[in-house]
């Protein structure tokens, strides 16, 4: 069965620094999507960034992106310019050839002023 | 994406009743989920709800406990059975979506059963 780990239980950054999350998976299957979502303290689950396994480049949306390692099963989440706004869990998901969404434990990431 | 509304936004229950959750989509989903958080836990996937067929149950979890009803493309039901305090959670719908399907989620309902 595939699993997500995420090693980091809380992270903290400050203000318009830029802060690394982790995240890694083990599977193996050889197609794959990989998910990070955000959980702010409304317990809205709000998808941050995807990626597909195929592709080597590495995805972005304005100040998000990933690291995707995919010999290394490594998908880190790069956040720049941090916000008050982007305090909340963070949470890496996969979804292989199954139609389950695996999610990792999370990670709290706190946004220092 | 998916605009995915939730009924109620919370509740508070009292052991041995039965709460009824629906999960309403803007447009037509074939695929439909619904999880469980327990709080400060992780997301836990109870079972996927196709409409025309019977839903499929995670491990952990049965049809007893947690009926689900799939009337149309639109609408899910979760039905929380016979709650204990355990059953105290935030429950989520969830539905996949576009070419890459991703999975986009409802703003949950927490549960409180005292």
């Amino acid at each position: 069965a595939q699993t997500v780990t995420q090693s980091q239980p809380e992270m903290s950054v400050q203000e318009a620094e830029t802060v690394t999350l982790s995240c890694t998976y083990d599977t193996s299957e050889s197609d794959y999507y990989l998910f990070w979502y955000k959980q702010p303290p409304s317990r809205q689950m709000i998808l941050v960034i995807r990626q597909e396994a195929y592709k080597q480049q590495n995805a972005t949306e304005n100040r998000f992106s990933v690291n995707f390692q995919k010999a290394a099963k490594s998908f880190s989440l790069k956040i720049s310019d941090s916000q008050l706004g982007d305090a909340a869990m963070y949470f890496c998901a996969y979804r292989g050839y199954g139609n389950k969404l695996v999610f990792g434990a999370g990670t709290i990431l706190r946004v220092k002023s | 994406s998916a605009v995915i509304s939730q009924k109620p936004s919370r509740d508070i229950c009292q052991r041995g009743t039965s709460l009824t959750i629906q999960c309403q989509v803007d447009s037509q989903v074939t695929m439909m989920f619904w999880y469980r958080q327990q709080p400060g836990q992780s997301l836990t996937l109870i079972a996927t709800a196709n409409q025309g067929s019977e839903a499929t149950y995670e491990s952990g979890f049965v049809i007893d406990k947690f009926p689900i009803s799939r009337p149309n493309l639109t609408f899910s039901t979760l039905t929380v059975s016979n709650m204990s305090p355990e059953d105290s959670s935030i429950y989520l719908c969830s539905v996949r979506q576009g070419g890459l399907e991703t999975q986009y989620f409802g703003p949950g309902t927490r549960l409180l059963v005292l």
